[in-house]
């Protein structure tokens, strides 16, 4: 069966640090991964996915994320942090092995400090 | 494009009442899916269609809720009776087809049950 763990329940940075927010996963099967971003009172917004193609996957508003399948993970990074990356962030696997849905991560809440 | 519509924003119940909540995907996704949400966990999904037909309903508690997709456009999810721990905010995401396919997220329905 396929899980996902984000090893972080909570982060903080100061704007125009780096970031990085950490996922692994499990899955027997070749996996689809994403990370979806929540701002408050918000829906859920895409940020990129994984599907097989190239390892590393850019995403929107200067995020990128890297599969490394000897480690099972799929780290969400960057460069630098914006106010307006404070939010919760889900990494999400899909479950390839038969109804292809979804199985999400406790989230981690990004706090940007000015 | 119009993104996927939810209603109510938000509902306020006393345990043993009932409660609905509506849905409307992004024109033409034939996969629709409903999430919940407690506050501080990942969302867990309740029900996955395919057009009009069940695809996964395996985490639904039937004795209490219920959810329809009639004409395979618009879905319904119903509590009867709400308890307390329904407390939670309640995601409709729909996709083009389920597999490898992005799912786009309402802004979703916060409920509390008092």
């Amino acid at each position: 069966a396929q899980s996902v763990t984000q090893l972080d329940s909570h982060v903080s940075v100061s704007e125009g640090t780096p970031v990085l927010l950490r996922c692994n996963y499990s899955s027997s099967y070749s996996p689809s991964l994403f990370w979806y971003v929540q701002h408050p009172n918000k829906g859920l917004q895409l940020l990129l996915k994984y599907t097989s193609a190239a390892t590393l996957v850019k995403g929107i508003n200067g995020f990128e994320a890297e599969f490394k399948k000897s480690e099972t993970s799929f780290h969400l990074t960057k460069p630098s942090a914006h106010m307006s990356d404070a939010a919760e962030y889900f990494c999400v696997v899909s479950d390839t092995s038969g109804t292809y849905k979804y199985i999400f991560g406790t989230g981690t809440r990004l706090k940007v400090l000015a | 494009e119009a993104g996927v519509a939810q209603s109510p924003r938000y509902k306020i119940i006393e345990k043993r009442q009932s409660v609905a909540f509506w849905c409307n995907p992004i024109s033409g996704h034939a996969t629709l899916y409903w999430y919940q949400q407690i506050l501080g966990q990942g969302p867990k999904l309740l029900i996955q269609f395919q057009n009009n037909g069940v695809v996964d309903d395996s985490q639904l508690p039937k004795d209490r809720f219920s959810a329809e997709r009639l004409k395979g456009v618009d879905s319904t999810l119903k509590i009867q009776p709400a308890k307390l721990e329904d407390s939670a905010v309640y995601l409709c995401a729909s996709s083009l087809v389920s597999y490898q396919e992005t799912q786009y997220f309402g802004p979703g329905t916060r409920l509390l049950v008092l």
